[in-house]
């Protein structure tokens, strides 16, 4: 049971390169979320996707793009990057439930040059 | 809106002695709350969580947390640290009124250094 699964777990890009952060759980959760992590700032909301087939707007979706594309995938798309979204980004799903906690991934620290 | 408040950036303690994080929060209806804690390169792992009920919460690794509606907070504490208790810690709530938010909130994380 490996929880929640993030790739790559680091990466590197100049400006202006795209990717696509992969999140997959295998918990059978329904909502899933993405965050970016950055000292002093602690964790804000990117983007989530309460169940499979809905995404939402969390407090910095500027400059990223979401895919639901099943019920254990996640992915999160830097179109464009750019330096300030240097960050350590997390994945997290939960069982719905508002008593359940969050099970976060290991993160991708991303350098954007 | 839902907010919370870690006021330290940093605490540093001595191993052996007992341990305090400390939380504050702002909802609007009832606050489920949840601690998590992070180690080095890491996601973050649960450690214990309130919903209902009694005001004094225990969870993993002999952490404990209390509950004060009055003032709302959410302290997390331990009577005896470890030099391995040393990592960042998270506060968050979700709001679960009717027409609250479930999306959860999390505070700015405060680094706990216990010193041997």
């Amino acid at each position: 049971n490996a929880g929640v699964t993030q790739t790559p777990k680091f990466q590197v890009l100049k400006t202006g390169q795209s990717m696509t952060l992969q999140c997959a759980q295998d918990m059978n959760h329904n909502s899933m979320y993405w965050y970016r992590q950055d000292p002093g700032m602690g964790l804000r909301l990117i983007y989530y996707s309460a169940s499979e087939g809905t995404t939402d707007k969390g407090e910095v979706p500027n400059g990223y793009n979401v895919s639901r594309l099943n019920k254990r995938e996640f992915s999160l798309r830097l179109e464009s990057a750019a330096p300030s979204q240097t960050s350590v980004y997390f994945c997290a799903s939960i069982r719905q439930g508002g008593n359940q906690p969050q099970h976060f991934g290991d993160g991708t620290r991303l350098s954007i040059l | 809106a839902q907010s919370v408040a870690q006021p330290e950036d940093q605490v540093n303690v001595a191993e052996g002695n007992p341990l305090t994080v400390k939380c504050t929060y702002s909802v609007s209806g009832n606050p489920y709350l949840f601690w998590y804690v992070q180690y080095p390169n890491r996601g973050l792992q649960f450690l214990l969580k309130y919903i209902t009920g009694d005001n004094l919460v225990k969870g993993s690794y002999g952490f404990e947390a209390e509950f004060n509606k009055s003032q709302t907070s959410f302290h997390l504490k331990k009577p005896s640290a470890l030099v391995s208790d040393s990592a960042l810690y998270f506060c968050a709530v979700r709001d679960m009124s009717p027409g609250g938010s479930y999306i959860p909130t999390f505070g700015r994380g405060t680094s706990l250094i216990v010193h041997p």
